[in-house]
């Protein structure tokens, strides 16, 4: 299965500025997301990378906060952006393999202070 | 919408013992179930993949099985060891590509 490298691992930010995360896949996945998991919650989509064009966005998520790119079948880029303590989380990325399973980034422990 | 519910919310056992994890979801169509392992501020691991047409997967100490008419998949972990605590996640892909999580079962084993 892919393996999937996610950096930063984890970043301490002002409020008001902004973090781009990056995740490289090792090889081709059909699809790639990003996720949010606030503290002792579950994992909620945020939006899904499109290959090439804008990324699509779930309920309650904006390009303007979260911009998104995907340049190619390999690389993504999320960036949190004008940032506030309630943006505190940790942000996951994931592909999904030929055979439909999905394998996830290490994640980024994101503090907002 | 799935619906995904995993009990217990938490599990403390001693070492050696076996650990049976549940999950539970409320849309039987779907296309596959996966489970994951969270440890502590990090990202998941995959453990088991367990296509809509089979009804359990084993790898090692691991066994998920799948009951899709009543919505069900179990994880057994055999021989619990203390390198088993972690955080354990239930996630069903549906006919879209999206993925429903359950809230996770957080386990122990002492040592």
């Amino acid at each position: 299965s892919a393996v999937i490298s996610q950096k930063p691992s984890r970043d301490i930010c002002q409020r008001g500025t902004s973090l781009t995360i990056q995740c490289q896949v090792d090889s081709q996945v059909t699809m790639m997301f990003w996720y949010r998991q606030q503290p002792g919650q579950s994992l909620t989509l945020i939006a899904t990378a499109n290959q090439g064009s804008e990324a699509t966005y779930e309920s309650g998520f904006v390009i303007d906060k979260f911009p998104i790119s995907r340049p190619n079948l390999t690389f993504s880029t999320l960036t949190v952006s004008n940032m506030s303590p309630e943006d505190s989380s940790i942000y996951l990325c994931s592909g999904q393999g030929l055979r439909g399973g999905y394998t996830f980034g290490s994640g980024t422990r994101l503090t907002v202070v | 919408k799935q619906e995904v519910t995993q009990i217990p919310a938490a599990l403390s056992v001693p070492e050696g013992e076996n650990l049976v994890l549940n999950c539970s979801f409320t849309d039987s169509a779907i296309y596959n179930l996966q489970w994951f392992r969270q440890d502590p501020g990090k990202g998941l691991t995959s453990l088991l993949l367990i296509q809509s047409s089979q009804r359990e997967q084993t790898s090692g100490r691991l066994n998920a099985s799948l009951d899709k008419s009543s919505g069900r998949s179990t994880l057994y972990i055999a021989a619990s060891q203390p390198g088993d605590s972690a955080t354990y996640l239930c996630a069903v892909r549906s006919n879209d590509y999206k993925l429903s999580f359950g809230a996770g079962t957080t386990v122990t084993v002492r040592a």
